[in-house]
């Protein structure tokens, strides 16, 4: 039974801060880790999707590292801002096309 | 269209009825997926179309719960006699191919409320 772990659960920071959140998912069977921003009352938005051990992404103060020979993927948010408050979802693609998601990591960026 | 939309946006229904779920995807994108959301939980897969392929119901929690996907464009999610334990945020998302590494593009979802 795959299972997508996501770490700390909620996460409060003050602005300007920098964060960093984990995922960790079973090494074996794996195709694609994606991570998603949603933010409250708004849709999920894809950041990034990363197949390759050792793939580094980027977008502005938001990076992703991949792990896939321990199983673990971190997200990183340098100097986080008010705006950057969101649930972070991470979701594992597996054979068959499913995608298993985690529970997701709430970030609260207080001003 | 310009997104993925869904229809209605919140439902507040009565245990024992039946409930539709609209989901109208993104023009061109052959692949639909439906995913639920419950109160603390993490998004739970429950069935994905690709083209004109058989559709992978295997994430369905009940044979209460049925989808289908009319001319390869609008899906509907039927949820019969619901139960409480139904309740949850219903999220609809479409990608231009059913690729592990595709982004899907989600829909604001439908809040489902069985009373």
């Amino acid at each position: 039974i795959l299972n997508v772990e996501q770490s700390p659960q909620s996460l409060h920071v003050q602005e300007g801060d920098s964060t960093n959140f984990t995922c960790s998912f079973p090494s074996s069977n794996f195709y694609a880790l994606h991570w998603y921003r949603w933010e409250t009352a708004k849709s999920p938005e894809a950041l990034f999707v990363m197949t390759l051990n050792g793939d580094e992404k980027k977008k502005g103060r938001i990076s992703a590292t991949l792990n896939t020979k321990e199983g673990y993927s971190y997200l990183y948010i340098k100097g986080s801002q008010p705006e950057d408050s969101a649930t972070y979802l991470c979701a594992q693609g597996t054979g068959g096309f499913k995608t298993i998601f985690g529970a997701g990591t709430r970030l609260f960026v207080k001003a | 269209g310009a997104g993925v939309s869904q229809s209605p946006s919140n439902k507040v229904t009565e245990k024992g009825k039946d409930v539709e779920l609209r989901c109208d995807p993104i023009s061109g994108h052959t692949a639909l997926y439906w995913y639920r959301q419950s109160l603390g939980q993490g998004l739970e897969f429950l069935i994905y179309f690709q083209g004109n392929s058989a559709p992978d119901k295997s994430g369905l929690p009940s044979d209460r719960f049925s989808a289908e996907r009319t001319g390869g464009s609008v899906s509907t999610l039927t949820i019969q006699r619901t139960q409480q334990e139904d309740s949850a945020v219903y999220l609809c998302a479409s990608s231009f191919l059913a690729s592990l590494h595709n982004e899907q593009f989600f829909g604001p979802g439908t809040r489902l409320t069985v009373l």
